[in-house]
């Protein structure tokens, strides 16, 4: 019955270095999300993965950013070149197959990711 | 595209008192549900209260509970007898109901509220 876990809880790295946040999802759950928060505003959505289907893109802020998942697992979110743009807290959340919007979204601790 | 307001940065309530929280959304769907979240400083978003839009009756949870106006689109969240346990940020979302086939229903959040609560 573990929840939603995330590692590492927190990143410091140099500018134009390559991250990878980790998030593993509880299981069962076929739908993830990963969502970016900067300081002191909302959450923004980045990127959803249902299952084997094709993930949706739709939110990743350019192309330094991508994710992988592999089946139902595991799911890393990798930041190329960072920028001090890119600090600020990545949640990931899981869920069952969504169904009319109605699952509920199981978050994260989140990764404070910091850029220097 | 939807979007999530919370006018409120900051919001104070005395312990034991009841506060308000407000948030206003635009959308041109019919069907939607909407969320209130809770995150301390712990950074771990936990669900208080969920609100099913065709549904005209107001959601509650033991203290907490909804004022959803739809025709004005806004979404209030009451806390009464405020503990200390309460203060965190608070963040207001919205979630399409419809079916995007394969794309998510992600939530859309507001910018969120800092409730904090004087003992």
């Amino acid at each position: 019955g573990a929840g939603v876990s995330q590692s590492p809880s927190n990143k410091v790295t140099e500018k134009g270095k390559d991250v990878e946040l980790r998030c593993d999802p509880i299981s069962g759950h076929t739908a993830l999300y990963w969502y970016r928060q900067r300081l002191g505003q909302g959450l923004e959505f980045l990127i959803y993965f249902q299952g084997n289907s094709a993930p949706d893109k739709s939110g990743l802020p350019s192309d330094r950013f991508s994710a992988e998942r592999t089946g139902e697992s595991v799911s890393t979110l990798t930041i190329q070149r960072t920028q001090q743009e890119d600090s600020a807290v990545y949640l990931c959340a899981s869920s069952l197959l969504w169904t009319r919007g109605d699952n509920e979204q199981f978050f994260g601790p989140g990764t404070r990711l910091t850029v220097l | 595209a939807q979007t999530v307001t919370q006018s409120q940065p900051e919001m104070s309530v005395q312990e034991a008192e009841t506060v308000t929280l407000s948030c206003t959304y635009d959308t041109s769907e019919s069907d939607y549900y909407l969320f209130w979240y809770k995150q301390p400083p712990s950074r771990q978003m936990i669900l208080v209260i969920r609100q099913e839009a065709y549904k005209q009756q107001n959601a509650t949870e033991n203290r907490f509970s909804v004022n959803f106006q739809k025709a004005a689109k806004s979404f209030s969240l009451k806390i009464s007898d405020s503990q200390l346990g309460d203060a965190a940020m608070y963040f207001c979302a919205y979630r399409s109901a419809r079916s995007r086939g394969n794309a998510g229903n992600m939530l859309t959040f507001g910018g969120g509220t800092r409730l904090m609560v004087k003992p």
